[in-house]
């Protein structure tokens, strides 16, 4: 089963940044936080992932609180190219296996 | 730099016959992960091949499904005797097992429709 919460879906206005939460109150201490998501029947794609600093890359930055019980997937500048859905994983290591849950879905309204 | 390949990108089988599934890992990648997709549900993991060995089948069904990675060629994910339950989206995603972008990179999916 999937260790994290998220809601099932949000919206967010074009050009506005998209927030994303996600909980994971039983991490531990050698887990990482990853973010995915699947835009329409496509391939998952890897957006980022982090310990307990924040991150930030060309897509997205992620925020994890200090206790790292929970984490937020920013997107800056959302478009209609991110609707998808979104995936918040907890994993020791990036060959570990991904266990997905019900991801949140991001509708992007024009 | 190809991306991970799979293929065929749609399948469609009847009741009883098999099904091969195809999977081209990324250029240096020797790690294959083979991934299900349900109609309406979500991404389940099925199995973690590296070249010639298995590492983890936890979540491939008992019976009918098989999967290799042989030292020469693609990744094969095999169903026997298919059913109708089996119509999904199966991904492949690979991983370069050291070194690299520690991450692993999805093909685009065979949708397999069982007639």
């Amino acid at each position: 089963d999937a260790k994290t919460t998220q809601p099932p879906s949000m919206d967010c206005a074009e050009g506005r940044a998209a927030n994303l939460p996600c909980n994971h109150s039983t991490i531990s201490g050698n887990e990482y936080v990853y973010w995915y998501r699947q835009i329409h029947s496509q391939g998952p794609q890897y957006i980022i992932h982090g310990l307990k600093n924040n991150e930030t890359n060309e897509m997205a930055s992620l925020i994890i609180t200090e206790d790292r019980k929970s984490s937020t997937l920013i997107l800056p500048h959302a478009t209609l190219r991110d609707t998808a859905v979104y995936y918040c994983i907890v994993r020791v290591a990036f060959w570990d296996k991904i266990i997905f849950g019900k991801g949140t879905r991001l509708h992007i309204l024009p | 730099n190809a991306g991970v390949m799979q293929n065929p990108r749609h399948l469609v089988r009847r009741r009883g016959q098999e099904a091969r599934l195809r999977c081209s890992p990324m250029k240096g990648h020797s790690h294959v992960y083979w991934y299900r997709q349900l109609p309406e549900e979500g991404l389940k993991f099925m199995v973690y091949l590296q070249k010639e060995n298995i590492i983890d089948e936890s979540g491939m069904p008992k019976e009918r499904f098989s999967a290799e990675f042989p030292k020469e060629g693609p990744s094969i994910l095999r169903i026997q005797q298919v059913v109708r339950g089996d119509s999904a989206a199966y991904f492949c995603a690979s991983s370069p097992g050291t070194g690299g972008v520690n991450e692993q990179f999805f093909g685009p999916g065979t949708r397999l429709t069982v007639l």
